[in-house]
């Protein structure tokens, strides 16, 4: 299983409104990472996990609160968004070996917010 | 921070015809180079990657070189078919702590026209 699955596909919400986002994956992978992409534009990192520990976060702002319940699923929880905050939402995985190793992305949750 | 330069933005090739797309990075420190491929509402997905210690990659049609002293790699494909047409992007990892943080470039968009 390479697979790495994210739910929903697309998620529209208000701005006021608390939704969450739900990665899994079952490769034994203890590094997991949340990307933005915006169209047009490449992903960006917006956080790592490493062993279900919160290892980097790149300025997301607060309204962005991820959560690792264990070692084979990523949550993120949305509060308060932005439509600027529109984007898809990548997860990927990874093995914990020296950092050069393939990144396993799921395919996205498009997120409208309005 | 890592910062990587991919050209060019687009790439209109004729099938049959070579591709190629070239990217620089600026942290002496990466050691990881990924390509990934991004179709139309889909997931990026590996298609080639090389590690530091090598200076060239091939994988049937697909080829990847990587000058460390120049801090330049390239993606050349061959062949190209109607298929190939996608979003290419570059990225570059240092590791160090045993997980891949991606920095990717701006993406180059292929069209292989039949």
């Amino acid at each position: 299983d390479t697979e790495v699955t994210q739910t929903p596909k697309h998620l529209v919400m208000g701005m006021t409104n608390k939704k969450s986002l739900k990665c899994e994956q079952h490769m034994g992978h203890r590094a997991m990472y949340w990307y933005k992409q915006k169209a047009k534009k490449p992903p960006e990192l917006m956080f790592v996990y490493s062993y279900e520990k919160l290892s980097i976060n790149e300025s997301v702002p607060s309204r962005f609160s991820p959560e690792c319940p264990n070692s084979s699923l990523l949550n993120l929880h949305l509060h308060a968004l932005q439509p600027e905050d529109s984007a898809l939402y990548l997860c990927a995985s990874s093995q914990l070996t020296t950092g050069d190793t393939e990144a396993f992305f799921g395919q996205g949750t498009r997120l409208t917010v309005v | 921070g890592e910062n990587v330069e991919q050209h060019p933005s687009t790439l209109s090739v004729q099938e049959g015809d070579s591709a190629v797309i070239k990217c620089t990075y600026s942290d002496s420190a990466s050691n990881y180079f990924p390509w990934y491929k991004q179709e139309l509402g889909k997931r990026p997905q590996l298609i080639i990657d090389i590690r530091s210690n090598v200076g060239e990659k091939k994988d049937q049609r697909i080829a990847v070189t990587l000058n460390k002293t120049a801090k330049h790699f390239s993606l050349h494909i061959t062949e190209t078919q109607p298929e190939d047409s996608a979003v290419y992007f570059c990225a570059a990892s240092k590791g160090g702590s045993g997980y891949s943080t991606l920095t990717f470039g701006k993406g180059t968009m292929l069209l292989v026209s039949p």
